[in-house]
């Protein structure tokens, strides 16, 4: 089980540039994430999905787009990197029972993508 | 809405002394809290949950958290670190019945032991 893979690991972008940062999960998941993590601001979350073809804005959705069409990918588009958006980027899976039963679940993290955007 | 709040950005302290990492939370709901550990350059780890049932929460590593309803804390605390230990450590909630399962995070505290 290779669990939650990120590709690339590192990626330095221009400003005005787009790129696609991949995710995929072998644990059969069907919720997935993508946040970003700036130094003493923890981790916002950018998108997440919740079952594959259905996605949803989280706190900082802004310049960003994403794809859900299978479920074991998730992928984080830049349209037109800016230097704001210059971070570190995970993506995580969980397991989220639906229903009148309450959700939760351990979620787990890739390894990060790091990208600066000059 | 929710919020996180750690307590302390950095926690240095010599090994084998007894750690504290604060975390308070502020919610109109019910949550359940976790705390994840983040090694240098790596994805982050669950460490663990309080989820329900008995308010002091064992995880791995010899860490534990106490969940206080009255003060809305889940302090992590551990009896003696050791240099393996140096990480950031966040603490986050999710909310009952919120979709999708979403956490919030705290801002993180920088754990760092010196011999």
């Amino acid at each position: 089980n290779a669990g939650v893979t990120q590709t690339p690991k590192f990626q330095v972008l221009k400003t005005g540039q787009s790129m696609t940062l991949q995710c995929a999960q072998d644990m059969n998941h069907n919720s997935m994430y993508w946040y970003r993590q700036d130094p003493g601001m923890g981790l916002r979350l950018i998108y997440y999905s919740a079952s594959e073809g259905t996605t949803d804005k989280g706190e900082v959705p802004d310049g960003y787009n994403v794809s859900r069409l299978k479920k074991q990918n998730f992928l984080l588009g830049l349209e037109s990197a800016a230097p704001s958006q210059t971070s570190v980027y995970f993506c995580a899976s969980s397991w989220v029972s639906s229903g009148s039963v309450s959700q939760v679940a351990e979620q787990f993290f890739g390894p990060g993508t790091r990208l600066t955007v000059l | 809405a929710q919020s996180v709040t750690q307590l302390d950005s950095q926690v240095p302290v010599f090994e084998e002394a007894p750690v504290e990492l604060r975390c308070n939370y502020s919610s109109s709901v019910s949550v359940y809290l976790f705390w994840y550990v983040q090694y240098p350059n790596q994805g982050l780890q669950l460490l663990l949950k309080y989820l329900s049932g008995s308010t002091l929460v064992k995880g791995i590593n010899g860490f534990e958290a106490e969940f206080n309803k009255s003060q809305t804390s889940f302090h992590l605390r551990k009896p003696s670190v050791h240099i393996s230990d140096t990480a950031e450590y966040f603490c986050a909630v999710s909310p009952h019945y919120n979709q999708g399962g979403k956490l919030i995070f705290g801002q993180g505290t920088e754990l760092s032991v010196k011999p």
